[in-house]
């Protein structure tokens, strides 16, 4: 199993561009989510979706849209990208509803919006 | 909401020597409290968990402890190796709540051993 996959790895855009980022997983996991990180902010929620078709809003939603057409897919687009985008975003599954299922990640993809 | 503050931001210590990362909690309504490692460059991964029925969890060399009325909880790692170099986040979740949905990380710890 390959787990979580993100891709791209690393992307340069200049301020107003759009993007889509993919993340996949091979765990049949009903729960997924991305994360943004930045420095010494810890990991906060964009958005997350609790199986296929379904999505909603974490903590840090505005500027970010997503959409789960497959349960094994979740992509993060950003429509007008902004330097406060700047950041690493992870992906990540849990196998349900629980809150204590484990968070497993990708390996993140690292976005400057200059 | 749920608010989650982890003490201290930064720790540096002595191949060796035991290391402590506190984290204290907002919502009485948590009872998972999950522990991440993530190393430079990587993606975040769970070492341990605790759950609210259960004071302190031991694996090898990292234990987990819970004061629930106190509302904080604590990593603890003896005998420090340089490969446990590392960011450390801590985490809570009202579990009977909702789903991971409702984890709110701490803003890291960032732990140096040196050899």
């Amino acid at each position: 199993n390959a787990g979580v996959t993100q891709t791209p790895k690393f992307r340069v855009l200049k301020t107003g561009q759009s993007m889509t980022l993919l993340c996949a997983q091979d765990m049949n996991h009903e729960y997924m989510y991305w994360y943004r990180q930045d420095p010494g902010m810890g990991l906060r929620l964009i958005h997350y979706s609790v199986g296929e078709g379904t999505t909603a809003k974490g903590e840090v939603p505005d500027g970010y849209n997503v959409s789960r057409l497959k349960k094994q897919n979740f992509l993060l687009g950003l429509e007008s990208a902004a330097p406060s985008q700047t950041s690493v975003y992870f992906c990540a599954s849990s196998s349900d509803g629980q809150g204590n299922s484990p968070l497993h990640f990708g390996n993140g993809t690292r976005l400057t919006v200059t | 909401g749920e608010n989650v503050e982890q003490h201290p931001s930064t720790l540096s210590v002595q191949e060796g020597d035991s290391a402590v990362i506190k984290c204290t909690y907002s919502d009485s309504a948590s009872n998972y409290f999950p522990w991440y490692k993530q190393e430079l460059g990587k993606r975040p991964q769970l070492i341990i968990d605790i759950r609210s029925n259960v004071g302190e969890k031991k694996d090898q060399r990292i234990a987990v402890t819970l004061n629930k009325t106190a509302k904080h909880f604590s990593l603890h790692i003896t005998e420090t190796q340089p490969e446990d170099s590392a960011v450390y986040f801590c985490a809570a979740s009202p579990s009977s709540q909702g789903g991971s949905e409702k984890l709110v990380f701490g803003k890291g710890t960032k732990l140096t051993v040196n050899p």
